[in-house]
């Protein structure tokens, strides 16, 4: 199984602010990682698809980078409605794995 | 415009099985490329990817769970079912169904609300 290891867990930030996640895979994933947002009670919301392509709808404030281990989730200026859990989620050969989830919270 | 609804028994004993049913509109999955999947999340916890169906009847397992696990599909009613033996209280969570994008590996771009189901007696 590839694993997904997200960091940080928790993440204080004040609106503004530039706010990096960041994701590893225990072995290469080429490409082929996505990034989510979940709010509480909500379904995940698709954010970047294939490491670095902005879905549809997404403030480009929101933005994806990296290939093979490593990979990085960044919001250039952090804003309200960006207060919200993110989650990698990588998928290879048909293989699915979630990261454990960063969470973004008020400081 | 894609929409998919989970639907299910909101309580289930331990040991009995549990059958989620995954209601579709907006695509077909007898068209090539498409896919759906399921994901749960317990309460408080982080996603746990569960299955995968394609639309060429291919099936892909989380290999944790893989033996309790059956995926299969109903092209006519556009329906995906779910189905997970020997419940146990861990596996209380929120079942989710979502679209696998064609052509973008397995990116899963629309999802349902998802289902709360809690395993008691």
């Amino acid at each position: 199984d590839i694993q997904m290891t997200q960091s940080p867990s928790t993440l204080s930030a004040s609106v503004g602010d530039r706010v990096t996640i960041t994701c590893r895979a225990s072995q290469s994933i080429s490409s082929w990682l996505a990034w989510y947002q979940q709010k509480p009670g909500k379904a995940p919301k698709l954010l970047i698809y294939k490491a670095s392509n902005l879905e549809r709808g997404v403030p480009s404030r929101f933005s994806g980078s990296g290939s093979g281990t490593e990979f990085t989730l960044t919001i250039s200026s952090l804003q309200p409605d960006d207060f919200a859990t993110y989650y990698c989620q990588q998928y290879n050969s048909y293989s699915v794995t979630f990261g454990g989830g960063t969470k973004v919270e008020i400081k | 415009q894609i929409t998919l609804k989970e639907s299910g028994p909101t309580l289930v004993k331990p040991t009995q099985a549990l059958t989620l049913t995954c209601t579709f509109s907006g695509f077909s999955l007898s068209t090539s490329g498409e896919g759906v999947g399921w994901i749960r999340q317990p309460p408080g916890k982080a996603l746990e990817w569960l299955a995968l169906i394609f639309w060429d009847d291919d099936k892909r397992y989380s290999p944790s769970l893989q033996s309790r696990l059956t995926v299969t599909k109903d092209t006519s009613k556009n329906q995906v079912v779910l189905r997970m033996t020997n419940m146990d209280p861990v596996d209380t969570a929120t079942y989710y169904c979502a679209h696998r994008r064609r052509s973008s590996g397995t990116t899963l771009d629309y999802w349902g609300q998802g289902t709360l189901v809690t395993v008691s007696s």
